[in-house]
C-alpha cells in the first residue's frame, strides 16, 4: 500500500515536448505539493495545493502547471521542456499545510535531452 | 570529518560511532521541525520533529537539539550503522510550507 506513489519513476524526452507527472496518495491529507530536487540534492518548493488554495512559488515559470481533479490527486504538467527542467521531482502530502510533516513519493527523473 | 564546498556536505563517520548531523536555519518565527533521511532512489522520509517550545526531543537511536538563540538544529545518531547511509535534510516551517536545508550525506565507514 503505496501512500504517495508517482508516476512515471523516469521520464526522458526532447526539448520543447509537453509532458505529465500524475500524483496520488491514500493517506486522506488535505494538501499535496510538489519538489524540484536538483543535481546538488536541493529541494525546493513548486506549488502547494488544498481543496481551497493554490500557492505557486513566484520563481515557477508558468511552464508548469499543477492539475488536481480531486483531493487525493495532483497532477504536474509540464509544458515547452527545457533542458534546465531535468530534475527529480517529488510529490508530497500532509494532514495540515505548515503543521504536520510530509509523505513523500519516490520521486520522478526527468530527463530533458 | 566533514567537508562543505560546492558539492553536497558529506560526513564520514565509523561505524558504531555518533553521528552528528548540522543545521542553520533562517526563520526566527519557524516553530516546527523536522530532519528527513533520503536514501538512494527514493524520497525523503520522516525521522523526528521537534516544535519550538522544546529544546530536545528522542527517538529510538536519533535526538533532535534545538537552539532558538542561534537558530541551530541537529540531529544525533547513535551507534552508527551502515543502513544510515543517505541524505539528510533539516526542515523548517515557513508560512504553510516547510523550507529544507541544503542537505548532508552521511556516509557510514566499515
Amino acid at each position: 500500500d503505496t501512500a504517495v506513489s508517482q508516476t512515471p519513476k523516469y521520464l526522458v524526452t526532447q526539448m520543447g515536448n509537453d509532458k505529465s507527472i500524475k500524483c496520488e496518495q491514500n493517506l486522506g491529507h488535505d494538501t499535496m505539493y510538489w519538489y524540484k530536487q536538483d543535481s546538488k540534492k536541493f529541494l525546493k518548493i513548486m506549488f502547494s495545493y488544498n481543496n481551497k488554495e493554490l500557492i505557486i512559488n513566484e520563481t515557477v515559470p508558468n511552464r508548469f502547471s499543477p492539475k488536481s481533479p480531486d483531493k487525493a490527486h495532483l497532477n504536474l504538467h509540464i509544458n515547452s521542456l527545457e533542458l534546465g527542467d531535468s530534475a527529480v521531482y517529488f510529490c508530497a502530502s500532509s494532514q495540515e499545510a505548515g503543521i504536520s510533516g510530509y509523505t513523500f513519493g519516490s520521486g520522478t527523473r526527468l530527463t530533458v535531452v | 570529518g566533514e567537508s562543505v564546498g560546492l558539492h553536497l556536505p558529506t560526513l564520514s563517520v565509523q561505524e558504531g560511532d555518533n553521528s552528528i548531523i548540522n543545521c542553520a536555519y533562517s526563520n526566527s518565527a519557524s516553530d516546527y521541525f523536522i530532519w528527513y533521511k533520503q536514501e538512494s532512489g527514493k524520497g525523503p522520509q520522516f525521522i523526528i520533529d521537534i516544535r519550538s517550545n522544546m529544546d530536545k526531543r528522542q527517538g529510538q537511536r536519533v535526538t533532535v537539539l534545538l537552539n532558538k538563540t542561534v537558530k541551530h538544529l541537529s540531529l544525533q545518531i547513535a551507534a552508527t550503522q551502515p543502513g544510515d547511509s543517505a541524505v539528510y535534510f533539516c526542515a523548517e516551517t515557513y508560512g504553510q510550507n516547510f523550507v529544507f536545508g541544503p542537505g548532508t550525506r552521511l556516509s557510514v565507514l566499515p
